[in-house]
């Protein structure tokens, strides 16, 4: 597609419940981030993958969290045992030389 | 590290007026700084970057942004707001490491226009 895909594009969730987020990147880039934005808050980084070099994970707030991305293309962030603190967007982007394209995020809610 | 800083939470504007966004920044080194604009319940879209070269860069939607070395700023701005521009804008730098390539984004500005 011509832009980043996320699905899905609305989750709700049970607490403690396991859930797994998608992105499809911009075809080519190489670069993906996943960034998670709490309602009226700004933009926090989570994970960085370029190519198949080892990703960037210092954002990752704990060990429920973790991402899976196959070469240069699909990208999963799964969250084990989800509480209410973990209801937020969760926004991906794709980048091939640093300016970054992002979806249109999964709003992830845990009831 | 690399930081931004956006010092206002919310800015107000008539239509018509000029509006300025302010974005302040802490790099080592060269700094790589973008603006992004959030609209209600829309992705981040790109509106310009500044890299290197002329200090004054245009972007999208009739948006301009002034890089400012002795004052590291970066504040975007536009000759003449729009109801339409109303939104959160975000600003951001490119923190470039052996192991990373990521985008640090400011606490953002929402952006009210007033008809």
């Amino acid at each position: 597609g011509a832009g980043v895909s996320q699905s899905p594009s609305n989750k709700v969730t049970e607490k403690g419940k396991d859930v797994e987020l998608r992105c499809d990147p911009i075809s080519g880039h190489t670069a993906l981030y996943w960034y998670r934005q709490r309602l009226g808050q700004g933009l926090e980084f989570l994970i960085y993958f370029q190519g198949n070099s080892a990703p960037d994970k210092s954002g990752l707030p704990s060990d429920r969290f973790s991402a899976e991305r196959t070469g240069e293309s699909v990208s999963t962030l799964t969250i084990q045992r989800t509480q209410q603190e973990d209801s937020a967007v969760y926004l991906c982007a794709s980048s091939l030389a640093g300016e970054a394209f992002f979806g249109q995020g999964t709003r992830l809610t845990v009831v | 590290a690399q930081s931004v800083a956006q010092p206002e939470d919310q800015v107000n504007v008539a239509e018509g007026n000029p509006l300025t966004v302010k974005c302040t920044y802490s790099v080592s080194g060269n700094p790589y700084l973008f603006w992004y604009v959030q609209y209600p319940n829309r992705g981040l879209q790109f509106l310009l970057k500044y890299i290197t070269g002329d200090n004054l860069v245009k972007g999208s939607y009739g948006f301009e942004a002034e890089f400012n070395k002795s004052q590291t700023s970066f504040h975007l701005k536009k000759p003449s707001a729009l109801v339409s521009d109303s939104a959160l804008y975000f600003c951001a730098v490119r923190d470039i490491h052996y192991n990373t390539d990521k985008l640090i984004f400011g606490t953002g500005t929402r952006l009210q226009v007033f008809p």
